[in-house]
């Protein structure tokens, strides 16, 4: 089966510029996760999705950032306007039912802020 | 809080030696314990997991014991591979919560 796919690979912009990140999960999975990973750090969750419906977002700077699922399939989160500290890659993740025991996860989109 | 604590890398081993990378966690109630890995290029993948005291999680010949009394998940494999070479994430995911906590992650350099 095809994995999970996530666009573009890597992203170079300037601080103020915005930013969109593009994630087509695994067909038939109603979860999708996307995570942020600074380097020399674990992944950090920012936004899980069920369907199209937001199940937690706690941890995204909603100032900046914003994620959507719109018919419960792609998702794009976008960062308007970045900072230096927004540098980091950025996972996507989708799950059938939300179970850990069959996460997947995308190769990752990596941002650089300049 | 909930967190994971990774030993600090790089760990660079030659091939067919034996492998430890330590991990220790911080949580309430009873989590379930997971490893992940990083492949270069590549998504992170499920590595091995366990869910409740004294199991242990096995996988491509790695192994993790779920340590109750010393809040312990360290990964072992008793002799590594140059494919092997990745970055190890430690992760645990509280009981009752969907969210998974990771540590910091702990690359692995094999040498043939």
């Amino acid at each position: 089966e095809a994995g999970v796919a996530q666009s573009p690979r890597y992203k170079i912009i300037e601080k103020r510029q915005s930013v969109a990140f593009w994630c087509n999960p695994i067909s038939g999975h109603a979860t999708l996760y996307w995570y942020q990973q600074i380097l020399g750090q674990g992944p950090k969750l920012l936004i899980q999705f069920q369907n199209n419906g937001v199940v937690d977002d706690s941890q995204l700077p909603k100032d900046r950032f914003s994620a959507e699922r719109l018919k419960g399939v792609d998702s794009t989160l976008k960062i308007q306007p970045a900072k230096l500290e927004d540098s980091a890659v950025y996972l996507c993740a989708s799950s059938l039912d939300g179970g850990f025991e069959k996460l997947f996860f995308g190769s990752g989109t990596q941002l650089s802020v300049l | 809080g909930n967190s994971v604590t990774q030993m600090e890398g790089p760990v660079t081993l030659s091939e067919e030696a034996f492998l430890t990378i330590n991990c220790t966690y911080t949580a309430t109630g009873y989590p379930s314990l997971f490893w992940y890995v990083q492949y270069p290029g590549e998504g992170l993948q499920l590595l091995l997991k366990a869910t409740k005291a004294d199991d242990k999680g096995s996988n491509k010949g790695f192994e993790a014991t779920y340590r109750k009394e010393t809040t312990s998940f360290h990964l072992e494999k008793g002799s590594v591979q140059v494919s092997d070479s990745a970055v190890y994430f430690c992760a645990l995911r509280r009981g009752g919560s969907e969210k998974l906590v990771f540590g910091k992650g702990t690359k692995l350099t094999v040498n043939p």
